[in-house]
């Protein structure tokens, strides 16, 4: 098992450029998360899906965010237009189902930085 | 809505020396999970360990353990016999055992282990 793979990961990019973040969570895992890690805000979960839906997109800070999940293999994050206080990491969690144990599988994260 | 509180932002403690970090956590709940994630400098997120609140016996993992204080609503982990490389930060994490699957996470506690 690969685990949820993220890329890429690291980005550099300019104030206004979009940024595409992707993602594949671990086959078989019917939730993905994606969170984002700040030293002024700590970890916040931006957006949740089941079953490639959105069900809780209340974190996702500004319209300027956007996530999709096209097909049960692939989520992707996307900041138009980026800002400088985008720069953060971002991970991308999946787990199975609502089990009795509910462990998130976390990716290695991506650390964007917004100049 | 729920908050989890570590007070202790930097420990450093010995090898082999056993150390606790603090977590407290405020909820109206009374099923939930309760979570001590590890991040070392990689910045993977690793579970460490898990309690289920409906269960009394405090979760163990090898070195690590819990003492959960449900009344108190307090959930500390105890790392035994300490090793270098159990450096890491470490989150302290809550979820509801019911509804959304939304992990909410403390500020992280950056323990270092020195030889």
């Amino acid at each position: 098992d690969a685990g949820v793979i993220q890329s890429p990961r690291h980005e550099v990019t300019e104030m206004g450029q979009e940024v595409t973040l992707r993602c594949k969570p671990i086959s078989g895992h019917d939730y993905l998360f994606w969170y984002r890690q700040t030293m002024m805000r700590g970890l916040e979960l931006l957006i949740y899906f089941n079953n490639n839906v959105p069900i809780d997109d209340s974190g996702m800070p500004e319209d300027r965010f956007s996530a999709k999940m096209p097909n049960a293999s692939f989520s992707t994050l996307k900041i138009q237009p980026s800002e400088p206080r985008d720069s953060a990491v971002y991970f991308c969690a999946s787990t199975p189902y609502p089990g009795s144990y509910n462990e998130q599988f976390f990716g290695p994260g991506t650390r964007l930085t917004v100049l | 809505a729920q908050t989890v509180t570590q007070s202790q932002p930097e420990m450093s403690v010995q090898e082999a020396e056993t150390v606790t970090l603090s977590c407290t956590y405020d909820t109206s709940e009374n099923n939930y999970y309760l979570f001590w994630y590890k991040q070392p400098p990689s910045r993977q997120m690793i579970l460490v360990i898990r309690q289920e609140a409906y269960k009394q016996q405090n979760a163990t993992e090898n070195r690590f353990s819990v003492n959960f204080q449900k009344a108190a609503k307090s959930f500390s982990l105890k790392i035994s016999d300490s090793q270098l490389g159990d450096t890491a930060m470490y989150f302290c994490a809550f979820m509801k055992r019911q509804g959304a699957q939304k992990l909410v996470f403390g500020q992280g506690t950056r323990l270092t282990i020195n030889p």
